[in-house]
């Protein structure tokens, strides 16, 4: 079968780092991607990953391990304008269809 | 330039009813796919099309269907609605198939079954 892995919920203070966790079990791999979307809105692109390694992208950075199956979205200097809910999604490809799944998100609050 | 846009932006209807959801993707954007999200969970993949060919079906009935126009904007049609069907519907366009390009979402359309 074809899942996807995120803790439902986090909490970090204002200021420091957040790592949010991604494991997944797909039929092919074309593509890791993580959205951000706050309540009540439609998501919008973080970063993508298709390589192993850290992709950096100002106070986001997302790493895939493709061996094994996981992946993290690093958020540094935490603002309070970050709690939302963060998406891993996956495509599968040609060889699993032309879809992409998604995870059911990670709810990440920052406090003050 | 214009994002996706959807309309309608929320729908009410009852069950056994049919309904029609539409989305315009970015100009220049030849992929459209759609999904389905229920509070508290991530979206679920239904369709993508691509050229105006379905390239990906995902877990749903026969009773969920969609079509891509040359002008490129997309519809999705549910026949007889179930209370189940109650979801946010959220269409995103990529530029080419969305396999290794981002997709950008539109607001949606929430629709209620009653």
């Amino acid at each position: 079968g074809q899942n996807i892995d995120q803790p439902t919920e986090m909490t970090a203070t204002e200021g420091a780092i957040v790592q949010i966790n991604c494991t997944y079990q797909t039929s092919g791999f074309n593509g890791l991607f993580w959205y951000q979307q706050h309540a009540g809105e439609a998501p919008t692109f973080l970063s993508y990953n298709v390589l192993d390694g850290l992709e950096e992208k100002g106070r986001f950075s997302s790493f895939l391990s493709r061996s094994k199956g996981y992946s993290y979205l690093l958020l540094k200097e935490l603002q309070m304008k970050d709690s939302a809910s963060y998406l891993c999604a996956v495509s599968p490809g040609n060889t699993g269809g032309f879809k992409t799944i998604f995870g059911a998100g990670t709810r990440l609050f920052v406090k003050a | 330039d214009a994002g996706v846009t959807q309309s309608p932006t929320h729908l009410i209807k009852t069950r056994g009813q049919q309904v029609t959801l539409r989305c315009s993707p970015i100009s220049g954007h030849k992929s459209v796919s759609w999904y389905q999200q229920v509070l508290g969970q991530g979206p679920q993949f239904i369709f993508q099309y691509y050229e105006k060919e379905e390239r990906g079906r995902g877990n749903f009935p026969d009773r969920f269907s969609a079509r891509q126009f040359p002008n490129y904007s997309s519809e999705l049609n549910v026949n007889a609605l179930l209370l189940g069907d109650s979801a946010l519907y959220l269409c995103a366009s990529s530029l080419e198939i969305a396999g290794a390009h981002e997709q950008f979402f539109g607001p949606g359309t929430r629709l209620t079954v009653l």
